[in-house]
Formats: C-alpha cells, structure tokens, sequence
C-alpha cells in the first residue's frame, strides 16, 4: 500500500516551457488536491477534485489546468512556466465517505523550480 | 471564503517545556479543525483533529482545545523532545457543506533545543 505517490521528485524548467506533475493513490479516495507550498506561506491549494469526473479551482489556480485522469490519479499541468511557480507541490487524496473528518494523506512532493 | 491565522511563525523551547499554537478562523461554520507536522523535507502529515462538537482532544503528549465562541484553537505539546522540532500547520474544514477543502495557517516553526 503505496499511499499517495507523486512524479517526478525534483524538476528545472527554464521559462515558456510545460510540464504535468503526476499524482496517484492506491487509498480509493474519492477526493484528490493540489496544493503549492511556499517560504512563510502555508499550504495553498491550487485544485480540488472532489469525485471523479469533477474539478474545482482552489485558492491560486491561475497559471495551471489540472485533470482527474480516473479515481486514482490526478494531474497538474503548468501549460507555460514562469519563475513564480517555483515551488513545493503535493498532492493529496481524501475519502469523502468520512462525513465529517477530512483528513488529507500527503504526497511526498515535488520540488520545481523555473529559472 | 475562510482565512486561518496561526501564531507564533518561530517558536524555541527546551527539551521538557511545554509548547503552545495559536490558530484563529474567520468561517463561523468550519466544524473540522486538523494539526498537521511536517518534518524538514518531508510530507505534512496529520498528528491530531478535532471536530466542532468537542472542546478538547488529548493523545499522549499533545492535545488540542477549540473555542467556537471565540472561534479559535490551539495545539498543546508537552513535554517536548528534541523529535518534536518540525513546522506545525492548523486547518479549518466545513465538511459538512459539501465542500472538501482545507484552510490551512501559514504555519510555526517549532525548535526543542536540547
């Protein structure tokens, strides 16, 4: 039981360029996330994804498209880099079915960086 | 939408001191309050929650307390270990709106200095 996996760990982009940050989870969550973790800035989330077939934009969606490939994988593209979404990104998955506990399984991360 | 704010950002104790978060929330419906931990270069992960209908929460050394009048709640670490030292996040949820999110705080830096 893997958990929460993400690919790839580490990545440099120069500017203009694209990329898609994979994420999947082997939990049968049905709700999946994207957040951005910055110095001094918490946890931001980028894109939800609360059952398959649906997303929702987060707190900072701009700049990224995200797609809920099926249940267990959820993707975040940046489409054209920009040194400002250099970052610390994590997925994470939780079950919906427990009413009213939201607990969220992290990922663990990765670290890109636009030059 | 909610906003979370957690204080101190830096916090240092001595191994054995007790230590204490500070979070406040500004959505008077969040019902679902997490603590997370997350150690240096590595994933957050969850260390304890709380729901709306309880005030406190104890697990061994740490505990959480929730003031819905007052709308805020604080994370208690005891007896502190060197182990402890990582940053701590708050969050807030209304999970009961349908919605999935988490609101977290921008975090503390928690030093136990030997």
């Amino acid at each position: 039981n893997a958990g929460v996996t993400q690919t790839p760990k580490f990545q440099v982009l120069k500017t203009g360029q694209s990329m898609t940050l994979q994420c999947a989870q082997d939990m049968n969550h049905n709700s999946m996330y994207w957040y951005r973790q910055d110095p001094g800035m918490g946890l931001r989330l980028i894109y939800y994804s609360a059952s398959e077939g649906t997303t929702d934009k987060g707190e900072v969606p701009n700049g990224y498209n995200v797609s809920r490939l099926n249940k267990r994988e959820f993707s975040l593209r940046l489409e054209s880099a920009a040194p400002s979404q250099t970052s610390v990104y994590f997925c994470a998955s939780s079950d919906r079915r427990l009413a009213l506990r939201n607990e969220q399984f992290f990922g663990p991360g990765t670290r890109l960086t636009v030059l | 939408g909610e906003n979370v704010e957690q204080h101190p950002s830096t916090l240092s104790v001595q191994e054995g001191d007790s230590a204490v978060i500070k979070c406040t929330y500004s959505d008077s419906a969040s019902n679902y309050f997490p603590w997370y931990k997350q150690e240096l270069g590595k994933r957050p992960q969850l260390i304890i929650d709380i729901r709306s209908n309880v005030g406190e929460k104890k697990d061994q050394r740490i505990a959480v307390t929730l003031n819905k009048t007052a709308k805020h709640f604080s994370l208690h670490i005891t007896e502190t270990q060197p182990e402890d030292s990582a940053v701590y996040f708050c969050a807030a949820s209304n999970s009961g709106a349908g919605s999935y999110q988490l609101t977290f705080g921008k975090g503390t830096k928690l030093s136990v200095i030997p």
